[in-house]
């Protein structure tokens, strides 16, 4: 399986703009647009946020946005809220049939 | 409004055999892939596989050695077998649902410890 890298943590105000990367391989991220994104609040299971790279699911504020390039993936949280101190992982579809996920990132709204 | 629920032994010894449920409601079971996926305590989320309503899979191949996941059509369940578990099985596992390529809703999530 291939490895997907996130930033440990990433940290911002109230209102400013945080971005996490998710950088894996041409096979996983780079060979296909199916990286989802979720968010984990402790003790809760994961929420999907962001779907086939750029798609946010109903109900999913707009402040959350996707994006790729080449073999890194990246989540977009504009205007920060403190409802969005948690963590974050991005997965993606690396062919025959598996998917993998990242490290995970803490995101920190000071 | 789908709804997920699993259970199973929460406690087991080296070299058991860890067995998970999964229930599926109002899920259009037949529809999609089913799967699970574990969370080690303090650490990432890994896929362990998944299985469609006619029982075809797919598994992580560092635990395809390992895993056996079967479904129950006329109850919407599908199950989930670790075998020869370690203490580094020890996780939080979910079951899930795939829609696409990604995946929508979560099981509650079921703390399974190996210890002896």
């Amino acid at each position: 399986q291939s490895a997907l890298t996130q930033p440990r943590s990433v940290s911002g105000s109230l209102g400013q703009s945080v971005t996490i990367s998710c950088t894996g391989t041409a096979s996983a991220v780079g060979g296909y647009n199916y990286v989802s994104w979720y968010q984990q609040h402790p003790g809760n299971a994961p929420k999907l946020m962001i779907y086939d790279v750029y798609y946010r699911p109903s109900g999913v504020p707009d402040r959350f946005s996707g994006s790729k390039s080449g073999n890194t993936a990246s989540l977009t949280i504009s205007g920060l809220q403190a409802e969005d101190e948690a963590d974050y992982y991005c997965c993606s579809y690396e062919g025959i049939y598996t998917y993998v996920f990242a490290t995970g990132t803490q995101v920190t709204v000071l | 409004q789908v709804q997920l629920q699993q259970w199973g032994a929460g406690l087991l010894k080296p070299s058991e055999t860890l067995s998970l449920t999964c229930a599926v409601y109002d899920g259009s079971f037949s529809d999609y892939y089913w799967t699970w996926i574990r969370q080690p305590p303090g650490k990432g989320l890994e896929w362990i596989g998944e299985i469609s309503h006619s029982g075809n899979t797919n598994y992580n191949p560092s635990l395809k050695s390992r895993v056996t996941m079967s479904v129950d059509t006329s109850k919407n369940h599908f199950s989930l077998r670790l075998s020869s578990v370690t203490a580094a099985d020890t996780a939080v596992y979910y079951c899930a649902r795939e829609n696409g390529f990604s995946i929508d809703y979560w099981g509650q999530g079921t703390l399974v410890t190996v210890s002896s």
